[in-house]
């Protein structure tokens, strides 16, 4: 079946460093690859997206490539705030299941000053 | 603006109660879906529904039921609530799995306790 597997947090970084939050997935399809942002006492929000092998999602300064080879789509950012701490999920979307979605388990993110 | 709209933020409930949790979405999305979020689990599907009356279990629908009687509106039921049911809820829409390149929207969930 589908699945996500996303690596373990709590992440602490300093601002203006690199991050790198790996997820890698499961589906017996073409899926779609998501990354979702939630913060403090809120829903989730699409942070980026891809939908075929080679794409790269970006957003605020955050990227991710779809890599149909090694099943990953990890997240990236050349240089965090303390505004992105938050926790971040990875997810996919399968075309042939109804688009049912399918998600990690999370990756917090702490930014420290 | 796309809104998925949760009917509580926060609610207590007592041990035994029928509960029933409301989310109604206004862009007219085929899909819906009902998740918890807990501390190390991530999101874990509870019901999903792809169309009027139609719904199918998540991975872990015991002790829950769903129902959707209007396009816009996906309720779940807490059949009778227990203290492990305490969790964060979070209803969520895609449009149809016709239509590619979609996103699921998400309200801004229910943390709900029961005692």
């Amino acid at each position: 079946g589908d699945s996500v597997t996303q690596m373990e947090g709590p992440v602490t970084l300093s601002e203006e460093a690199f991050l790198t939050i790996n997820c890698t997935y499961t589906a017996t399809g073409y899926p779609s690859l998501f990354w979702y942002v939630q913060y403090p006492g809120e829903g989730l929000q699409l942070l980026l997206k891809a939908t075929k092998a080679d794409d790269k999602g970006s957003n605020k300064g955050f990227e991710a490539t779809y890599r149909k080879e090694t099943t990953s789509f990890h997240l990236e950012k050349g240089s965090v705030q303390v505004s992105d701490s938050a926790v971040y999920f990875c997810a996919l979307s399968d075309q042939d299941n109804f688009n049912k979605f399918y998600f990690g388990s999370g990756t917090k993110l702490n930014v420290k000053p | 603006d796309v809104k998925v709209t949760q009917s509580s933020r926060y609610l207590v409930k007592r041990t035994g109660e029928k509960v029933f949790l409301e989310c109604v979405q206004d862009m007219d999305h085929e899909n819906m879906f009902w998740y918890r979020q807990d501390p190390g689990l991530g999101l874990r599907l509870i019901y999903f529904s792809y169309d009027v009356k139609m719904k199918e279990k998540g991975d872990i629908p015991e002790g829950y039921s769903v129902s959707r009687e209007k396009k816009e509106r996906f309720s779940l039921i807490l059949e009778s609530a227990s203290t492990n049911q305490t969790s964060m809820y979070l209803c969520a829409s895609s449009p149809t799995h016709m239509t590619v390149n979609t996103e699921a929207f998400f309200g801004q969930g229910t943390r709900l306790t029961v005692v």
